[in-house]
């Protein structure tokens, strides 16, 4: 089975913080992704990538960067946390097959609360 | 604008009921489609998914999708509800040549004994 682990189920920052969030997965997988979680407001994607030292933007960027300089790794910064940051952050991975693409695989989340 | 709808926040059903979660869709081309499932304090799990072929498809845990290209819906059903069902449930859409994923608002069910 794939897993994908992220490093902090529950985090309380500062404001002005700089914050890491990281994600690991252990099935060779391309594609890693990062969106947060909002009530009312579903998943929305932050950041993706397909290969390492790539990256893409998603939909709600702003705040945020991120690194992959290995393949099973993906970190989420913010490089000075706002308290409207405060969120649910999901890491997901995915391995496109035979040109179809497969489902992304999550990890349990980590709950950001920053005061 | 790719967009996909999740037009009920919240659903309640009688265990042993039928259940129907609905989703629709507003995208480019032929897309794929998605749902999964959010149990309290987890990540989101895979249940089904629409690529190709069969509009009726089956997933996990007794669950199946209708996928309607006229209506561009992607309706989820199951025959008879479990209470362990009651969890928060997000239908995904790729758009054709997209990479990634475009989330509903999620739906929250919950099954009632």
């Amino acid at each position: 089975d794939v897993k994908v682990t992220q490093s902090s189920r529950y985090l309380v920052k500062r404001t002005g913080e700089k914050v890491f969030l990281e994600c690991v997965q252990d099935m060779d997988h391309e594609n890693m992704f990062w969106y947060r979680q909002d009530p009312g407001l579903g998943l929305r994607l932050i950041y993706f990538s397909y290969d390492v030292k790539m990256k893409e933007k998603g939909d709600i960027p702003e705040g945020y960067s991120v690194s992959r300089e290995k393949k099973e790794r993906f970190s989420l910064i913010l490089e000075s946390a706002s308290t409207n940051q405060t969120s649910m952050y999901l890491c997901a991975s995915s391995s496109p097959s035979g040109g179809v693409y497969n489902e992304q695989f999550f990890g349990p989340g980590t709950r950001l609360t920053v005061l | 604008a790719q967009s996909v709808a999740q037009p009920e926040d919240q659903v309640n059903v009688a265990e042993g009921n039928p259940l129907t979660v609905k989703c629709t869709y507003s995208v480019s081309g032929n897309p794929y489609l998605f749902w999964y499932v959010q149990y309290p304090n987890r990540g989101l799990q895979f249940l089904l998914k629409y690529i190709t072929g069969d509009n009726l498809v089956k997933g996990s845990y007794g669950f199946e999708a209708e996928f309607n290209k006229s209506q561009t819906s992607f309706h989820l059903k199951k025959p008879s509800a479990l209470v362990s069902d009651s969890a928060l449930y997000f239908c995904a859409v790729r758009p054709t040549g997209a990479n990634n994923l475009f989330f509903g608002t999620g739906t929250r069910l919950t099954v009632i004994p």
